[in-house]
């Protein structure tokens, strides 16, 4: 059964970088049938699709986000990441990684989210 | 972007009610909407994709309808297990864009 999960650390400082993984068990993340997405939730709020990447690097942001964004993978360890840098307060959220079919945009299997605060 | 509006932004609903959520899209996305359930403290889960195809595991209670810019969730009667948060998403053209969500609650 696929299983998706977040880590990283909870609090992370104005203007620094936010560096989560998400961790593949059950599933290859090179099957080419799919993609791999974050979305994050700020407090009390709607969510926000941040970007996707494909096995291969090919990936898409959010342009409100593209220019501090980078959404790494690693297929030696069935892991992808997420980068977001020049963090402020208003990047405070639970983060989540998605897995997205190949051809079809829907959000079909979620991690559990990790809640990043930034705070100094 | 496309704007999604989700309307009402709550409701309260008993148990065996039917209850029909609205969004509503900027422009004509066709049948590109999807809709998830949120409970508190967890991660969204995938009801409804392309408009009104339900996900594999969700119960038949669950429909959705619409296309153009008009969709929306029906729950033919109300369990306990479907107070929660809906949120509505396009998928017609990227950024792929939320609604703010709709609350049902008792």
């Amino acid at each position: 059964q696929l299983q998706l999960q977040e880590s990283g650390p909870g609090l992370v400082r104005p203007s620094e970088t936010l560096s989560l993984t998400c961790t593949v068990s059950g599933g290859s993340i090179t099957n080419n049938n799919y993609y791999w997405g974050w979305i994050r939730q700020p407090p009390g709020k709607g969510l926000e699709w941040i970007g996707n990447i494909y096995y291969t690097g090919t990936a898409y942001h959010n342009p409100s986000l593209a220019s501090r964004v980078t959404v790494p993978v690693d297929t030696s360890t069935n892991q992808f990441f997420l980068r977001l840098s020049s963090v402020t307060a208003a990047d405070t959220a639970v983060y989540y990684c998605a897995r997205v079919p190949f051809g079809m945009v829907k959000f079909e299997s979620w991690g559990q989210g990790i809640l990043v605060t930034v705070s100094s | 972007d496309i704007q999604m509006t989700q309307s009402p932004s709550s409701l309260s609903a008993s148990v065996g009610d039917r209850v029909t959520l609205t969004c509503r899209a900027s422009q004509d996305i066709t049948t590109y909407v999807n809709w998830y359930q949120q409970k508190p403290g967890m991660a969204p889960k995938l009801v409804i994709y392309s408009a009104s195809t339900l996900q594999s595991g969700v119960p038949s209670r669950f429909s959705g309808s619409g296309s153009g810019t008009d969709f929306t969730l029906t729950i033919s009667s109300l369990q306990r297990e479907d107070f929660a948060i809906y949120h509505c998403q396009q998928s017609y053209s990227t950024p792929w864009t939320f609604g703010q969500g709709t609350k049902v609650e008792v």
